[in-house]
């Protein structure tokens, strides 16, 4: 079964730091791009950042550039979310996402998504 | 920051038709991105109902469809049912952006 599957997420005090984590399973994860997309309490999904499949190619949303670190292990099959410098605005479900192969490059899988708490 | 525009909220009886309108610009889906919508229910992640302007995913009836015009998509369901209540969100890349973007999210409630 295709699958991912976030952690990470808690309660963090404005200014300090979180790492996500998403282990995917059920396909080559390699060869595919991956996405963090981010949903505040009650308003609407926000693309966060995306990686190619092999590592080396980042892009992220202009509200997160030089705040928040996209990376991969392909070993591992795991995604990661490296956030620093966090903002009451931050506080989100972030979801996991993949996007597809056969499906014009829209996200075809996404993860229960992990929630993020930024509150002193 | 939400660059597509959708209505807060469509409803329809039982049976009936609604649709939902994306609009965008020229840096968006005027440029020719693809669009591509997604379904919500409360408290789970999205689903993915629509890819490449028209096309459904397996698993997603024909009474779902999406067509695109010019800067503007729409999403409509026919015979609507109860299992239709949910929030429904386009999205596309926005080449002046350079990253993806969503639309506002539209609420359809089943009357």
């Amino acid at each position: 079964e295709v699958q991912l599957v976030e952690s990470g997420g808690g309660l963090v005090q404005p200014g300090g730091s979180l790492r996500l984590s998403c282990a995917a399973s059920g396909f080559t994860f390699s060869n595919y791009w991956m996405h963090w997309v981010r949903q505040a309490p009650g308003k609407g999904l926000v693309w966060v950042s995306r990686i190619h499949g092999d590592g080396r190619v980042t892009d992220s949303a202009d509200s997160v550039k030089g705040r928040y670190t996209i990376s991969r292990d392909n070993a591992k099959n795991t995604l990661y979310l490296q956030m620093k410098n966090l903002r009451a605005e931050d506080t989100a479900v972030y979801y996991c996402v993949r996007e597809g192969w056969f499906v014009g490059s829209a996200f075809d899988i996404w993860g229960q998504g992990t929630r993020v708490t930024v509150s002193s | 920051q939400s660059v597509l525009t959708q209505p807060p909220s469509v409803s329809g009886a039982p049976g009936q038709r609604v649709t939902i309108s994306c609009t965008g610009s020229s840096s968006n889906i005027g440029a020719g991105s693809d669009v591509h919508w997604y379904l919500q229910l409360p408290g789970t992640a999205p689903k993915l109902l629509i890819f490449g302007d028209s096309h459904r995913p397996s698993g997603v009836p024909d009474r779902i469809s999406g067509s695109k015009s010019g800067t503007s998509a729409s999403l409509a369901i026919t015979g609507l049912q109860a299992e239709d209540e949910a929030a429904y969100y386009c999205q596309s890349y926005d080449t002046s952006l350079g990253g993806y973007v969503f639309g506002t999210g539209t609420e359809v409630t089943v009357l």
